[in-house]
Formats: C-alpha cells, sequence, structure tokens
C-alpha cells in the first residue's frame, strides 16, 4: 500500500519569504510523486509530478520539489512567496503496480503573510 | 490538451432522491478513471477505480450500492449518489488516465462537482 504524511497542516509565512511544504512517502515500488494546489471551492490544478529522471522537478508559478530516495520525501519549496500562493497543496502518489491510484495527503494550508 | 469535463459542476438535490455525475475525457479515451469524494476543509479520498467494461472496483468502506458506478465507454463514467441524504453532501472529483503509450500515463483531474443534499 501507498500512503503520504504531509508534516504541518498549516504553514504561514511572509511575503517574498521562502515557502517550504513537507512531504513524505511511503511506497514499496516506484513512486509517482504529485503536488496539487486546491484554491478554495475550485478543483486541483497540478504544480508538478515526478515520474522518473531528474530527482529536481520544476513545475508551475515556481515551485520545485525534489525527489529524495533515501528520505523518501518530497518537500515542495518556492524561492519567494507571493499573495497568490496562499492556498491548500496536497501532495500525492501513485505507482504503475498501483493500478496509478492517486494516493493524497491530508494537505497543507497555505497562509501569506503582508 | 487532455481535459477532464465534470458535469454538472454544482447540484442540489432533496434528501432520497438520486443523482447522476458525469465525467468524460475529452481528446483521449481513460480506460481507467477514479472517484474522489472531499469533505470541507479536507482531502481527497479515493471512492473507486472504475474500469470501461467492467464492474468498478470499490475502496473499503465505500458502499458500492450507494454509489454507483457506471463505466460504459472509453470516454465516460458516471457516478449516482443513491437515496442521498444530507450527509452524502460532499465535493467529487473524478480523474482519468490517458494510457496512450507517449503520455506517461498522465491522469488528469475534472473540475470536481458540489453536491448539496437538502
Amino acid at each position: 500500500a501507498q500512503s503520504v504524511t504531509q508534516l504541518g497542516s498549516h504553514v504561514s509565512v511572509s511575503e517574498g519569504a521562502l515557502v517550504l511544504l513537507r512531504c513524505n512517502y511511503s511506497s514499496s515500488v516506484p513512486p509517482y510523486l504529485f503536488w496539487y494546489v486546491q484554491y478554495p471551492n475550485q478543483g486541483l490544478q497540478l504544480l508538478l509530478k515526478y515520474t522518473t529522471g531528474a530527482t529536481l522537478v520544476k513545475g508551475i508559478n515556481g515551485f520545485e520539489a525534489e525527489f529524495k530516495k533515501s528520505e523518501t520525501s518530497f518537500h515542495l519549496t518556492k524561492p519567494s512567496a507571493h499573495m497568490s500562493d496562499a492556498a491548500e497543496y496536497f501532495c500525492a502518489v501513485s505507482s504503475y503496480t498501483g493500478g496509478f491510484k492517486t494516493i493524497f495527503g491530508a494537505g497543507t494550508r497555505l497562509f501569506v503573510k503582508a | 490538451g487532455a481535459v477532464v469535463s465534470q458535469h454538472p459542476s454544482r447540484v442540489i438535490c432533496k434528501s432520497g432522491t438520486s443523482v447522476k455525475i458525469e465525467c468524460r475525457s475529452l481528446d483521449f479515451q481513460a480506460t481507467t478513471m477514479f472517484w474522489y469524494r472531499q469533505f470541507p476543509k479536507q482531502s481527497l479520498m479515493l471512492m473507486a477505480t472504475s474500469n470501461e467494461g467492467s464492474k468498478a472496483t470499490y475502496e473499503q468502506g465505500v458502499e458500492k450500492d450507494k454509489f454507483l458506478i457506471n463505466h460504459a465507454s472509453l470516454t465516460l463514467s458516471t457516478l449516482t449518489v443513491t437515496s442521498a441524504h444530507p450527509e452524502d453532501s460532499s465535493f467529487y472529483i473524478c480523474s482519468a488516465r490517458d494510457g496512450r503509450s507517449y503520455s506517461g500515463n498522465t491522469i488528469y483531474f475534472g473540475e470536481g462537482s458540489w453536491l448539496t443534499v437538502v
């Protein structure tokens, strides 16, 4: 079975500060890893994904994440937070052997202070 | 590009009635679709995996007789909430797997459907 743990249900940063959202996964097979963002009352938007290859993945809106197999982590970062980044962020895992079911973490609400 | 469309985006129904939500893949054939529900301020919970032409596989704890899933074609899966009750009010999201070889098995999510049972 696969699972995802997001550390911190709420993260607050100042505008212009570094954003770091933590995600650890559990998977007995090579994982596919994702970060999604959800704005209030809206659907999901894919920020970035890791499947194979380069472990540092760049996504939209200046976000990036690094797959670290030894740490079973896939933390999301952004060098400088913007007010528009305030949203709910979900880390997710899937796999070929798991039938591509996407399993989501509990989510982290990002607050950005002016 | 590939898009997954859900309809309706919002629906209000009376308690005891049934409501159907459609999930369509546009531009690609989706042999596999997934249904999730999301309660307010919570994460997405996988309800079932829907494979074209076969019965859906439900996750543990999901009532298959209450949440009927039909995947009759390669571009359409439907979720019917039968005998809906207020506790079924939720945000329902589908996703579809693009199985074409060059797509890398990309998963596309629909925009979601808000169900309110009154």
